[in-house]
């Protein structure tokens, strides 16, 4: 079983859409939670951290579930600019354990 | 502010040479981490560093990569006598502290 999982999709969802990415973790000793934004053959960037307490950032709400194991990434809204490859990560002390990614493609 | 900085950004290198990948992280931070990126494929950890220490290398292949943080000057990662299965994008972030890492724009290695 992989450390990471994550739906690779993709996504087709029309503009406008309301979309939802899960992500499971198999490391209870995780300590923290991220989800990053990757655009084709560019570097992944950082969208948000992820909180027990849940966290949003304008059309992004993020959430994280440590009894289940899994995180999640909601996106109101969406724009033909969200379209991306979404990571989660999950970190311990020293390094960072990714998912594969899912794939979002936001259509008209 | 400049963000984290790697290069070359395109490096091609012919089976058995040696590859050299620079990153200089986001001025303060003195975390520095190396991944690696197949096509198709996840980010997988290569190793942690601070500054002239390596404090996690668990992700490094035990032949033939090296990767250093010296008091002074950028992070390298080395690969020696390369093969075609090296070829992979390779990305460098950085931290301030022991979180929220930020990404290079990774180096390209393709092996002839």
């Amino acid at each position: 079983r992989k450390e990471v999982e994550q739906d690779p999709g993709p996504f087709n969802v029309p503009e406008g859409a309301t979309v939802a990415f899960n992500c499971t973790y198999s490391n209870s000793a995780s300590q923290s939670f991220f989800w990053y934004r990757q655009d084709c053959r560019k570097e992944p960037k950082l969208l948000m951290s992820v909180y027990s307490s849940g966290n949003e950032d304008g059309r992004f709400t993020a959430q994280l579930n440590r009894a289940s194991q899994y995180i999640s990434l909601l996106i109101r809204d969406s724009k033909l600019s969200d379209s991306a490859t979404y990571l989660c990560g999950t970190g311990t002390a020293s390094k960072l354990t990714f998912g594969t990614g899912t794939r979002l493609q936001v259509t008209l | 502010n400049a963000g984290v900085m790697q290069n070359p950004r395109h490096l091609v290198r012919r089976r058995g040479q040696e590859a050299r990948l620079r990153c200089s992280p986001v001025k303060g931070h003195s975390h520095v981490y190396w991944y690696r990126q197949l096509p198709e494929e996840g980010l997988k950890f290569m190793v942690y560093l601070q500054k002239e220490n390596i404090i996690d290398e668990s992700g490094m292949p035990k032949e033939r990569f090296s990767a250093e943080f010296p008091k002074e000057g950028p992070s390298i990662l080395r690969i020696q006598q390369v093969v075609r299965g090296d070829s992979a994008a390779y990305f460098c972030a950085s931290s301030p502290r022991r979180d929220e890492q930020f990404f290079g724009p990774g180096t390209r290695l393709t092996v002839l």
